[in-house]
């Protein structure tokens, strides 16, 4: 079964300290990796794609990282801000190169990170 | 703006009423789709659409229906509804999706609370 696993399930910062989150799936046969913002009450807003032979992608302050060998991403914050309080959600897409997981996007529980002044 | 406008953002249903929950997109996406987000889970694919007149089932279809007649709109229809329907609904779409690297949009979201 395809799963996403994020840790932790929630963090707390101070303010202009860096954080990393982490993501391990097991989707396969694997497509790509995204790693979304959700404000609360929002709806997920896409921070960056990451396809298999990608290692490194920044997004401003922050930088994603993929090991497709071990099936482990993470999700680096550079410098927080109050405006990254948010939930960070891991999201894996299966390749759609044929079978039933055409296209299928399988979605981690998300980390809730909590910026304090 | 651009983008995915859900509507209403939030719905208090008696058990056993029947509701739409709207979703229009302005992006000409041919790829829409509906989710839930419950405590504690990931989002979960209830319904989605490859074009007007193509819809198929996600992995929680039972109790909701969906249609497709446009290329901008996909309502999501809650039959009778139960309280394990209690939720947060996303509408979602994006411009294909045989092509891997296209993100998708989000809409803001419904909150519905069944009682």
């Amino acid at each position: 079964k395809n799963q996403v696993e994020q840790s932790p399930q929630s963090l707390i910062i101070l303010e202009g300290k860096n954080c990393t989150l982490q993501c391990n799936y097991t989707v396969s046969p694997f497509s790509n990796l995204r790693w979304y913002k959700q404000d609360t009450g929002r709806g997920p807003v896409s921070l960056t794609i990451m396809t298999f032979s990608e290692n490194t992608k920044s997004n401003g302050r922050y930088t994603a990282t993929l090991d497709a060998d071990t099936k482990q991403s993470s999700l680096h914050i550079t410098a927080s801000q109050l405006s990254d309080s948010a939930s960070y959600i891991c999201v894996v897409r299966a390749s759609n190169a044929g079978g039933t997981s055409y296209g299928k996007l399988t979605f981690g529980q998300g980390t809730i990170l909590t910026v304090h002044p | 703006n651009a983008g995915v406008t859900q509507t209403p953002k939030f719905q208090v249903l008696k058990t056993g009423q029947s509701m739409t929950l709207q979703c229009a997109q302005d992006m000409n996406h041919e790829y829409m789709s509906w989710y839930r987000q419950d405590p504690g889970m990931g989002l979960r694919l209830i319904h989605y659409s490859v074009g007007a007149g193509i819809t198929d089932q996600g992995e929680v279809p039972n109790g909701y229906n969906v249609s497709r007649s446009t290329t901008e709109d996909f309502p999501l229809r809650l039959l009778s509804a139960a309280p394990s329907q209690t939720s947060v609904y996303f509408c979602a779409s994006s411009y294909s999706l045989t092509a891997d690297n296209y993100g998708y949009t989000f809409g803001s979201g419904t909150r519905l609370t069944v009682v």
